[in-house]
């Protein structure tokens, strides 16, 4: 089936390391989000990619960076993680004959800082 | 701006009981509107949408009809089931120029169901 991949399932990483999160999706949606949740809030976004472009939301830490090397896969790195950026980190996409706005969400890579 | 208000939780049924979360919205033009719930643990999955006035969306028993007229998008369900119980959001789609799709989440109502 196709779907939203998201590598690990759960991340552990130390206060200060930097950690890399992975998406990678089989719809060949060409765009692509990262969004941060706590707590069973909403998800926020962080950015997204729309085919190669990238657009940062304007709250979003310089801490934060993403990489998107090709269609399939998508990466968050976190430069140093503080305690507050542990979270739930989800990835989305949508392609452009999925209905108006439709995301598919992974399954989220739980994050916890030591 | 655009957004999305829902009625606070935890809402807590018996099994079988009728479920409704209210759900309303603030934007312009003509968004789609969505719910989506989220099972412990898990990433978020699409229950149903609904892209135009008037829509109903439907799946697994919920529905929810797009009303623009109150400005609303309320979920119910006739008959809940305990595996019902996870985190439900209410969503529109940003349709300003930039055609991000960006999504506009509620605040999440947490839905309990006891056997």
């Amino acid at each position: 089936d196709a779907m939203v991949i998201q590598n690990p399932r759960y991340q552990v990483t130390q206060f200060g390391k930097p950690v890399t999160l992975s998406c990678s999706q089989t719809l060949n949606h060409n765009v692509m989000y990262w969004y941060q949740q706590k707590s069973s809030q909403a998800p926020k976004l962080l950015f997204h990619y729309y085919d190669k472009d990238f657009n940062n939301e304007a709250d979003t830490p310089d801490n934060f960076q993403s990489r998107r090397p090709n269609t399939s896969f998508c990466f968050l790195d976190i430069r140093s993680p503080g305690l507050g950026d542990a979270a739930m980190y989800l990835c989305a996409t949508r392609g452009e004959t999925s209905g108006k706005g439709t995301q598919y969400f992974g399954p989220g890579t739980r994050l916890t800082v030591l | 701006g655009n957004s999305v208000t829902q009625m606070e939780g935890p809402v807590t049924l018996s099994e079988e009981a009728f479920l409704t979360i209210n759900c309303t919205y603030t934007a312009t033009g003509y968004p789609s509107l969505f719910w989506y719930v989220q099972y412990p643990g898990e990433g978020l999955q699409l229950l149903l949408k609904a892209t135009k006035a008037d829509d109903k969306g439907s799946n697994k028993g919920f529905e929810a009809t797009y009303r623009k007229e109150t400005t609303s998008f309320h979920l119910e369900k006739g008959s809940v089931q305990v595996s019902d119980s996870a985190v439900y959001f209410c969503a529109l789609s940003d349709t300003g120029s930039s055609n991000t799709g960006k999504l506009i989440f509620g605040q999440g109502t947490t839905l309990q169901v006891k056997p």
